[in-house]
């Protein structure tokens, strides 16, 4: 069975500064898609970044950026210039087909003003 | 409305009682799902529904029964639910390739007294 490790259960980071959280999963598929979810005290999971296996080139967006490792199986996140409204806990995500997603345990990031 | 949107944001129900979480997606979606997220522990995987049809039930007790109406509705029947189902409870929705973002309501925070 697939699972997901966040090895991290909390972060903190100055505002402005730049943090990454961890993620590891294990699985013996090739194709694949990883995701990181950040869930506010909103509680509403947001999706921050989606990775497809196949693809070597590292996605982005905005401020967030991952580093896919596929051989290693690690998929960190990393946060560039931190805002106090990315405080949240975060989510690394697993997807093999049949639409099932398979969770982390969460980091929660607070961002000191 | 846009998005997910779930009902009621806060229940507190006896064991004895019976009540109903609803989940509405405004995304053209054709999957639907039931996540559980209890403190300190991964989101579970509860039910999941594909053009109404459910698909997946991760051996979930009995006392939770899922109704899909129609691919924009999904409801979470619960009854004689024990103090350790207290929770919250997510929904989400996606398209039914399989591995296509799950998109998440703001969740129903359940306290079973």
């Amino acid at each position: 069975a697939q699972t997901v490790t966040q090895s991290q259960p909390e972060m903190s980071v100055q505002e402005a500064e730049t943090v990454t959280l961890s993620c590891t999963y294990d699985t013996s598929e090739s194709d694949y898609y990883l995701f990181w979810y950040k869930q506010p005290p909103s509680r509403q999971m947001i999706l921050v970044i989606r990775q497809e296996a196949y693809k070597q080139q590292n996605a982005t967006e905005n401020r967030f950026s991952v580093n896919f490792q596929k051989a290693a199986k690690s998929f960190s996140l990393k946060i560039s210039d931190s805002q106090l409204g990315d405080a949240a806990m975060y989510f690394c995500a697993y997807s093999r087909g049949a639409q099932k997603l398979v969770f982390g345990q969460g980091t929660r990031l607070t961002i000191n003003p | 409305e846009t998005g997910v949107t779930q009902t009621p944001r806060h229940l507190v129900m006896g064991m004895t009682n019976k009540k109903s979480l609803k989940c509405e997606q405004h995304l053209g979606h054709n999957a639907m799902y039931w996540y559980k997220q209890s403190a300190k522990k991964p989101l579970e995987l509860m039910f999941v529904y594909s053009l109404e049809e459910r698909v997946e039930n991760n051996s979930v007790p009995s006392r939770f029964s899922p109704e899909c109406p129609n691919s924009s509705h999904l409801f979470l029947h619960l009854h004689t639910l024990q103090p350790e189902d207290s929770a919250l409870y997510l929904c989400a929705s996606s398209q039914t390739s399989g591995e296509e973002t799950q998109y998440f309501g703001p969740g129903t925070r359940l306290l079973v007294l």
